[in-house]
């Protein structure tokens, strides 16, 4: 059973560019959720998305948008980079419930570098 | 809103000797809290967490926590050290809402373990 996957694992961009990141969820699941962490830094929630809508959102720019598919897979769009975009972006999925809360799996991240 | 205090940035510990990473939350409802570790260039691994009943619970690789509620805390121990815990340490606490549940991190100890 494949985890959670991410695509590419390094990235480097340069000040103003736009840059795609995508994360496939594990086997199953169907609400994905993106997180950001610098270094040093403990991760911070930037989005989740279920049912292809955004559902929740984090303190983040609108440059930071995203997108689900039909497949729950996903993507993290961000815009006009700057030098503090530079971190670990990392994916979650889940399995929406009602009833208990959504354990999170996470992905190996992909490693953004602006210059 | 929620958030988490993690006390020391660095902790070192010899090998066998006793672990003990702390980590205070604030929450205005029921929190739901978890420990995760991550190791070098890698994303995040669940080694525990606390959603109702037991206040005491145990993880993978013979850590455990304690909900105190009166204390606001949820540290993470375990009785002896090994080589291989080496890694940084998130504690994170997030709510059950029944639509969208973000994690909010605190910003991570890095256990160092000696010889």
């Amino acid at each position: 059973d494949a985890g959670v996957t991410q695509s590419p694992t390094h990235l480097i961009k340069t000040r103003g560019q736009q840059v795609t990141l995508r994360c496939s969820p594990k086997s199953g699941h169907d609400t994905v959720s993106w997180y950001q962490q610098a270094l040093g830094q403990g991760p911070q929630f930037i989005f989740q998305y279920y049912e292809e809508e955004e559902r929740q959102r984090g303190n983040f720019p609108d440059r930071f948008s995203g997108h689900q598919f039909p497949n729950y897979s996903s993507e993290l769009n961000v815009n006009a980079l700057l030098l503090g975009d530079s971190a670990l972006y990392l994916c979650a999925s889940s399995l929406q419930s009602l009833a208990d809360f959504n354990e999170q799996f996470f992905g190996p991240g992909t490693r953004l570098t602006v210059l | 809103a929620q958030s988490v205090t993690q006390l020391g940035s660095h902790v070192s510990v010899s090998e066998g000797a006793l672990v003990l990473l702390r980590c205070n939350y604030s929450s205005s409802v029921p929190p739901y809290l978890f420990w995760y570790v991550q190791y070098p260039n890698q994303g995040l691994q669940l080694l525990l967490k606390y959603t109702t009943g037991a206040t005491l619970v145990k993880g993978i690789n013979g850590f455990e926590a304690e909900f105190k509620k009166s204390e606001t805390s949820f540290h993470l121990t375990k009785p002896s050290a090994h080589m291989s815990d080496a890694a940084e340490y998130f504690c994170a606490v997030s709510v059950f809402t029944g639509g969208g549940n973000k994690l909010t991190f605190g910003t991570g100890t890095q256990l160092k373990v000696e010889l």
